[in-house]
């Protein structure tokens, strides 16, 4: 079975720009989260999606938004970017919403100039 | 509110020792405690989880943590290194109420031949 996918692999944008990061959880999962993971730090969590509502949101500003579609994969967009968004946008997803596993995919590496 | 706090930002062993990588919590619920390893270039890999069964939990490639409430600790360990446990490691922890996983600052672990 194919794991958690995210796309791209790579991404350079620069200031004042927008991004849109795309993932695709293991077949029959139904909630999708996303974490923001900076260079030299652990992870970040940024939101969860569960049967395309969102259930959580970290402390990011609303530049940060996402949603879930009816497949389940889910976009992750971030506008006005900034230098301090530069990092590993990972994506994990999960069969229930509390108390199972997350299965994270590789990420997308997100430089800002 | 809950916390990580992974006490070593880097651990050096020889390959063939015993590896003590160490975290404490804080939650205010009772909570699930989970280890990740994240190899360069690659995503995050589950190695353990507690989720309130047996205090001493056995994961994957030799690795076992045991959760000591008393005091708030979740300690990973591992008999006799191998090269390849060169990573990051990742303490987690999550409430029993939501699935916002909080990852610890992390510990690198070099293994040296």
């Amino acid at each position: 079975d194919a794991g958690v996918t995210q796309s791209p692999t790579h991404l350079i944008k620069t200031r004042g720009q927008h991004v849109t990061l795309r993932c695709s959880p293991i077949s029959g999962h139904k909630s999708v989260s996303w974490y923001q993971q900076v260079l030299g730090q652990g992870p970040q969590f940024i939101f969860q999606y569960y049967e395309k509502e969102e259930r959580g949101r970290g402390n990011f500003p609303d530049r940060f938004s996402a949603r879930q579609f009816p497949n389940y994969s889910s976009e992750l967009n971030v506008n006005a970017l900034l230098l301090g968004d530069s990092a590993l946008y990972l994506c994990a997803s999960s069969q229930v919403r509390v108390g199972n596993e997350q299965f994270f995919g590789p990420g997308t590496r997100l430089t800002v100039l | 509110a809950q916390s990580v706090t992974q006490l070593d930002s880097h651990v050096s062993v020889s390959e063939g020792t015993p590896v003590l990588l160490r975290c404490n919590y804080s939650s205010s619920y009772s909570p699930s405690l989970f280890w990740y390893v994240q190899h360069p270039n690659k995503g995050l890999q589950l190695l353990l989880k507690y989720t309130s069964a047996a205090t001493l939990v056995k994961g994957i490639n030799g690795f076992e943590a045991e959760f000591k409430k008393s005091e708030t600790s979740f300690h990973l360990t591992k008999p006799s290194a191998h090269m390849s446990d060169a990573a990051e490691y990742f303490c987690v922890v999550t409430p029993g109420v939501d699935y916002k996983l909080s990852f610890g600052a992390g510990t690198t672990v070099t293994v040296r031949a």
